[in-house]
């Protein structure tokens, strides 16, 4: 099992459908990130979640709404998403301290027509 | 905030010693972390610096960290065509758990 694995890998949606991405860490973390890569712009930290309270909201458009059941599970749900906001959406975790890095998944690729 | 510039290309031949450079402004990072990303993958931690050093090695990979010009160097020794990737420095802040991330240098590497 890896340690943070995504789904799904790929993800293709209409501008009024409504989808979620899943991240989930066996890496025993306690500190969980939502990142949107996208081809233009350097790695955009999204969201920070510490015990399962958010810590960290950069400013993201409300149509992005994450949730954190659990320190193990992550979930950003779409809605009435736009064309910019296709990119690469990658999830991380991590012991949420000084010098433990964070490890990253292999992201889902999400493209809105 | 902080701000993190990284050169967007790097191109060498097989054999040879790769130098990727970043740039950061806060002073106050205390970890400094080097990512790689193979294409249709996440980021993979490479290595990762402590303020108080100025070098680190690990195998075929030497950090460097001159933290008066706040400049990060990342070596790559005997470069393969499996180092072909977009390479990322990432500073963490004082508390080291939230990151900036560079732009990203693409290396390529030629037989």
């Amino acid at each position: 099992e890896t340690g943070v694995t995504q789904t799904p890998r790929h993800l293709v949606m209409g501008m009024t459908n409504k989808k979620s991405l899943k991240c989930e860490q066996h890496l025993g973390h306690n500190a969980m990130y939502w990142y949107k890569q996208s081809a233009k712009k350097p790695l955009e930290l999204m969201f920070v979640y510490n015990f399962k309270e958010q810590t960290e909201n950069n400013s993201v458009p409300s149509r992005f709404s994450p949730e954190c059941p659990n320190s193990s599970h992550l979930f950003l749900h779409l809605h009435t998403l736009q064309p910019e906001d296709s990119a690469l959406y990658l999830c991380a975790s991590s012991q949420g301290r000084g010098g433990q890095p964070q490890h990253f998944g292999d992201g889902t690729r999400l493209s809105i027509l | 905030g902080e701000d993190v510039e990284q050169s967007l290309f790097l191109s060498v031949r097989e054999g040879d010693s790769s130098v990727i450079n970043c740039t950061y402004t806060d002073s106050s990072s205390t970890y400094l972390y080097w990512y790689k990303q193979e294409p249709g993958a996440g980021l993979q931690l490479l290595t990762y610096i402590f303020s108080n050093m100025d070098m680190k090695q690990d195998q075929r990979l030497t950090v460097l960290l001159n933290k008066k010009d706040k400049h990060l160097s990342l070596r790559i020794a005997d470069t393969q065509t499996g180092d072909s990737a977009i390479y990322f420095c990432a500073p963490g802040d004082n508390a080291g758990n939230m990151l900036t991330f560079g732009g990203g240098t693409r290396l390529m590497v030629k037989p």
